[in-house]
């Protein structure tokens, strides 16, 4: 079983819908964090959460640490936030690196 | 703010040989990661350095190999290239290697 696990794996929206990404651990963590990877490759993070939650614009990212999950929503999504969203712990302690999820690829259709 | 810059963006190489990719950090950052994304696997770590130390290695192969630079430079080898290395070789810079990372655009490497 993957330390992170996201689900659903593929999302297909209609402009305008709301969205909702979720994401579950196994390990203890001392952040959570949330990337965008478009085509291309090019990776930009999101959010970093340790606890409750974050709002950017559109995008609002919350975490439960006592059930080990965090969600990502989109409200009122457009078809520029088509891409992956991946999920990324760094566990505590002095493990200096990111597990990730696998991605959940989202595609918003005008 | 310069972001982090990875070098080169594309690279095709024959099994067997070697490869060097660079990576420079946003300036102040100290924590350069490594990181694998394949089709398969997805993206999986590959190591971090901070202050020129390695503090953490995945589970790759010691074909992989890295080193960090006193500027924070960091520069990742792999050596004896096989076709399943073939992959987007990404960097990510931090403060301190656990909060708020930039991540480059990566390198995508080819081995025919």
């Amino acid at each position: 079983k993957n330390e992170v696990e996201q689900s659903p794996q593929n999302l297909t929206a209609q402009e305008g819908e709301f969205i909702t990404i979720n994401c579950s651990y196994s390990v203890g963590i001392s952040a959570l964090h949330w990337l965008q990877q478009h085509p291309g490759g090019g990776i930009v993070s999101l959010f970093m959460l340790s606890s409750g939650k974050k709002k950017h614009g559109r995008l609002i990212a919350t975490i439960n640490i006592q059930e080990k999950h965090s969600s990502l929503h989109i409200t009122a999504s457009h078809p520029r936030d088509s891409a992956v969203y991946i999920c990324a712990v760094n566990s505590g302690g002095s493990n200096y690196k990111l597990t990730f999820g696998k991605g959940t690829l989202l595609t918003v259709n005008p | 703010k310069a972001g982090v810059t990875q070098t080169p963006r594309y690279l095709i190489k024959t099994r067997g040989q070697q490869v060097t990719l660079s990576c420079s950090p946003i300036s102040g950052h100290r924590s350069v990661s490594w990181y694998q994304q394949t089709p398969g696997q997805g993206l999986q770590f590959l190591f971090e350095y901070f202050s020129e130390t390695q503090r953490n290695k995945g589970n790759f192969p010691g074909r992989f190999s890295g080193r960090q630079f006193s500027n924070s430079r960091s520069e990742m080898n792999v050596s004896t290239l096989e076709l399943g290395d073939s992959a987007l070789y990404l960097c990510a810079s931090s403060f301190n290697g656990q909060n708020g990372y930039t991540f480059g655009s990566g390198t995508r490497l080819t081995v025919v």
